[in-house]
């Protein structure tokens, strides 16, 4: 089956720090690969996306990039910032599928 | 309208008492998704609508559970004698079309936090 697997949280970091979350996947298929980010009180919203292998998705200074030989999805940023505390989500839809199966989000804290 | 509209955004409710779930997409977005969140954990599928129809209900955890939607329009998840497990934020999410969420995602609403007294 399908199945999204990330790194176990809280992540805590000092402002200005590299981030990564790591994500592995597991699908029979071509997967598309999103991370959503969920802000505290609000929804989730989509951060990036990759649609096919060596794809990189990138916004708002993330960045991920879809290996399918390691079946991963990593999420980096450079130099993170207190406004990007929050709980990121990793996230697949199988070819031919409707219904997209998330990982179990990874919290991150950012301190100033 | 611009986003996805849930409400309430919170309902507290007495155990075994009946609630009501609402849902108003973004137009013209006819797939839509619930989604439920318990506390600290991920996200687990409830049950998929194209149009009004419902493809997938294998996410409803039991038959206490009820979804249905008008058209392409407004969805209702219904929760019957509701126990304390059921206390969760219960997400809904949309997408353009039969297969654009492949390459668009999902758009979120901010969900309704319902708590089982």
């Amino acid at each position: 089956g399908n199945s999204v697997t990330q790194m176990e949280g809280p992540v805590t970091l000092s402002e200005e720090a590299f981030l990564t979350i790591n994500c592995t996947y597991t699908a029979t298929g071509y997967p598309s690969l999103f991370w959503y980010v969920q802000y505290p009180g609000e929804g989730l919203q989509l951060l990036l996306k990759a649609t096919k292998a060596d794809d990189k998705g990138s916004n708002k200074g993330f960045e991920a990039t879809y290996r399918k030989e390691t079946t991963s999805f990593h999420l980096e940023k450079g130099s993170v910032q207190v406004s990007d505390s929050a709980v990121y989500f990793c996230a697949l839809i199988n070819t031919g599928g409707f219904k997209t199966i998330f990982g179990a989000g990874t919290r991150l804290f950012v301190k100033a | 309208g611009a986003g996805v509209s849930q409400s309430p955004s919170n309902k507290v409710t007495e155990k075994g008492k009946d609630v009501e779930l609402r849902c108003d997409p973004i137009s013209g977005h006819t797939a839509l998704y619930w989604y439920r969140q318990r506390l600290g954990q991920g996200l687990e599928f409830l049950i998929y609508f194209q149009g009004n129809s419902a493809p997938d209900k294998s996410g409803l955890p039991s038959d206490r559970f009820s979804a249905e939607r008008t058209g392409e329009s407004v969805s209702t998840l219904t929760i019957q004698r509701t126990q304390q497990e059921d206390s969760a934020v219960y997400l809904c999410a949309t997408s353009r079309g039969d297969h654009n969420f492949f390459n668009y995602g999902y758009t979120f609403g901010s969900g309704t936090r319902l708590t089982v007294v």
